[in-house]
């Protein structure tokens, strides 16, 4: 099962209106990753954190590695409709090979 | 289109039937990685090959199995098929298959399983 717990779930949210969501977890994680998924594609990589307490910007969209490494979150702002989509975020632990583990998503519905 | 190619995109079968998922990676990216997405389990790791070689392995039952060629390309083989095993299989590459280097994951499109 899954050990990164992503809210919110959902977000239905007015064009123009900024965007938070989070995720959790109890281990700790030396990588946060943010993904964003379309319908009838895979996840593409938005954001990459590799230190805590970074904070980092892809356009309008700004992503933290939570300083305990448990936590890190995800904020879009002036949300526009292409923003729709289901959002992960993933983690990756100290040892060396790939293995990321997923939260659930968050899936974001902008209307105009 | 992310250079990640996977095909089937959809495929419809039987429970007791066996399939194989192929996977060719990014030009350059040494490692694949595999991935199942449920609606009620999420994305799952399954497993993780670089240059030939598992490297890693996640949640993968034993009727499921994998290998890397050495074109680098990729086969997931499912087997026994369930009802419970419909679902999306996504291949992801990466570059390289440790520390930063397997942190930029390019997912494919998935391919679609039914088991009916």
């Amino acid at each position: 099962g899954q050990q990164l717990n992503q809210s919110p779930q959902s977000m239905f949210i007015q064009e123009g209106e900024d965007v938070s969501m989070n995720c959790t977890s109890s281990s700790i994680f030396n990588t946060w990753l943010w993904y964003k998924q379309e319908p009838g594609e895979g996840p593409v990589l938005l954001i990459a954190l590799y230190k805590a307490g970074e904070l980092t910007s892809n356009g309008r969209l700004t992503a933290q590695f939570g300083i305990t490494r448990k936590d890190s979150f995800l904020n879009i702002s002036a949300s526009i409709p292409s923003d729709v989509g289901i959002y992960f975020c993933a983690g990756r632990k100290t040892d060396s090979w790939g293995k990321l583990q997923f939260g659930a998503g968050t899936q974001v519905v902008v209307t105009p | 289109d992310s250079g990640v190619t996977q095909t089937p995109k959809h495929l419809i079968t039987a429970t007791g039937q066996r399939v194989t998922l192929r996977c060719s990676p990014r030009s350059g990216d040494l490692s694949v990685y595999w991935y199942q997405q449920s609606l009620d389990q999420g994305l799952q790791f399954l497993i993780q090959y670089y240059n030939g070689e598992e490297r890693a392995k996640g949640n993968i039952l034993e009727r499921f199995s994998a290998q890397q060629f050495p074109d680098l390309h990729s086969e997931l083989n499912l087997s026994s098929l369930e009802l419970g095993d419909s679902a999306l299989y996504f291949c992801a590459s990466s570059e390289r298959g440790q520390d930063h280097g397997a942190n930029v994951l390019t997912f494919g499109a998935g391919s679609r399983l039914t088991v009916l």
